[in-house]
């Protein structure tokens, strides 16, 4: 079965420092790896996604994320934080032979001026 | 190249009411999805749907609740005889095949039952 653990409900940070939100994924074949963002009252938003190649992939906004088969982990982290980086943000995975997705429960990304 | 455009954006049914949430997909994306998120949780999926047919339906509820995509016309997500239970936000995504690279999520129908 497949699951997705994100670590810390709550995250807030600094405007300027350094964002890192947690993403635990479980599955019993090679998954592909998706971070979306949903701000106050909207859809979800693709920031970036991995499926084959890279295992460091870049995504919108200055968003990177790492796959890690080792750890089982698809992190999210952006150098440095900007106000408008305010939102939930969810980590997703799916299968190659599956019919959707499976989300983590989310992280809302709190950054203090 | 328009979005998934749900609609409504709100809605508001008292107890015992019908809920008619819709969902037109990408212009070309013939794969439409529906997710509930309840309130602090992520996305749960419900029915995955292809032009006039149901693909998968295992995360929907087994009664109240059902789901078309016709030949014609938008997405429907149908629930009847709502209860407070169902007061969620439904989204809609949309994709050119089977979701497991992409998938566009529309803005969503926040659904309250009052």
């Amino acid at each position: 079965a497949q699951s997705v653990t994100q670590l810390g409900s709550h995250v807030s940070v600094s405007e300027g420092a350094l964002v890192l939100l947690r993403c635990n994924y479980s599955s019993s074949v090679p998954p592909y790896l998706f971070w979306y963002v949903q701000y106050p009252n909207q859809g979800l938003q693709l920031l970036l996604k991995y499926t084959t190649g890279a295992t460091l992939v870049k995504g919108i906004n200055g968003f990177e994320a790492e796959f890690k088969k080792s750890e089982t982990s698809f992190h999210l982290t952006k150098p440095s934080a900007h106000m408008s980086d305010a939102a939930e943000y969810f980590c997703a995975v799916s299968l190659n032979t599956g019919n959707q997705f499976y989300f983590g429960t989310g992280t809302s990304l709190t950054v203090i001026p | 190249n328009a979005g998934v455009m749900q609609n409504p954006r709100h809605l508001v049914r008292r107890r015992g009411q019908e809920a008619r949430l819709r969902c037109s997909p990408m212009k070309g994306h013939s794969h439409v999805y529906w997710y509930r998120q309840l309130p602090e949780e992520g996305l749960k999926f419900m029915v995955y749907l292809q032009k006039e047919n149901i693909i998968d339906e295992s995360g929907m509820p087994k009664e109240r609740f059902s789901a078309e995509f016709p030949k014609e016309g938008p997405s429907i997500l149908r629930i009847q005889q709502v209860v407070r239970g169902d007061s969620a936000a439904y989204f809609c995504a949309s994709s050119s095949n089977r979701m497991n690279t992409e998938a566009f999520f529309g803005q969503g129908t926040r659904l309250t039952v009052v």
